[in-house]
């Protein structure tokens, strides 16, 4: 059974670094195939994919935060990291972490319940 | 950017209707590439449809999707209880993968 879970601060303050931690089981970012995403949904607005980790250590980001996003992973192959520098009141969102497998397609086929974070002083 | 439009923004329905949910494209991203999802509040999203008309493990047969080029839909043939919620779209055929803004399945 595959589970996510998504931790880290509800609240930030501009200019801050954003960490969010993805924690996952029932599948290992080792296997062959596996990627681990992350999405964001501000509120009132459409989700939007921020970036991927994959089984072989590439990472993808999108274009629009490519300077300030960056995922990594443990050495346990059970934990994905999003750190996102100069936090700002427009990244205020619900973030989830969520799964693609490279052979099958990019569509998201496990979610976490995704993490409130407001940007704010 | 492939820009996902849904249509209706909320639908109102009883218990044993049908729902229909569109999704159009902006543009042709490759008819096969098309996923939609369930979204109850406080939970994780759940993977109902990929490739356009299939379904994912698990998922009751009174969902089903289809459409080609820039129109799919996502039809509830027979509302449950449990399927009140919000849906939303998604395409993975061009770079980046967009979603839609969702549809919002109320009961009425």
């Amino acid at each position: 059974q595959v589970t996510m879970r998504e931790s880290g601060p509800a609240l930030v303050r501009p200019t801050e670094t954003l960490t969010l931690t993805c924690t996952f089981s029932g599948f290992s970012l080792k296997s062959t195939g596996m990627c681990v995403n992350w999405v964001r949904q501000p509120p009132g607005k459409a989700l939007e994919w921020l970036g991927r980790i994959d089984w072989d250590g590439a990472k993808y980001y999108t274009t629009s935060l490519k300077s300030r996003l960056s995922l990594s992973t443990d050495t346990s192959g059970t934990q994905v990291v999003l750190t996102m520098i100069n936090m700002d009141p427009a990244d205020t969102a619900t973030y989830f972490c969520a799964r693609t497998h490279a052979l099958v397609g990019d569509f998201f086929d496990y979610w976490g319940q995704g993490a409130q974070v407001a940007v704010s002083s | 950017e492939i820009v996902l439009t849904q249509s209706p923004g909320t639908v109102s329905l009883s218990p044993g209707e049908r729902a229909t949910l569109h999704c159009r494209a902006s543009r042709s991203f490759g008819t096969t590439y098309l996923a939609w999802y369930q979204h109850r509040p406080g939970q994780a999203p759940r993977l109902l449809i990929h490739g356009t008309t299939s379904r994912a493990p698990g998922i009751p047969d009174r969902f089903s999707g289809s459409g080609s080029g820039t129109d799919f839909t996502l039809t509830i043939s027979r509302l449950e209880p449990e399927d009140f919620a919000m849906y939303f779209c998604q395409q993975y055929g061009n770079s980046p993968r967009t979603f839609g803004q969702g549809t919002r399945v109320d009961i009425k």
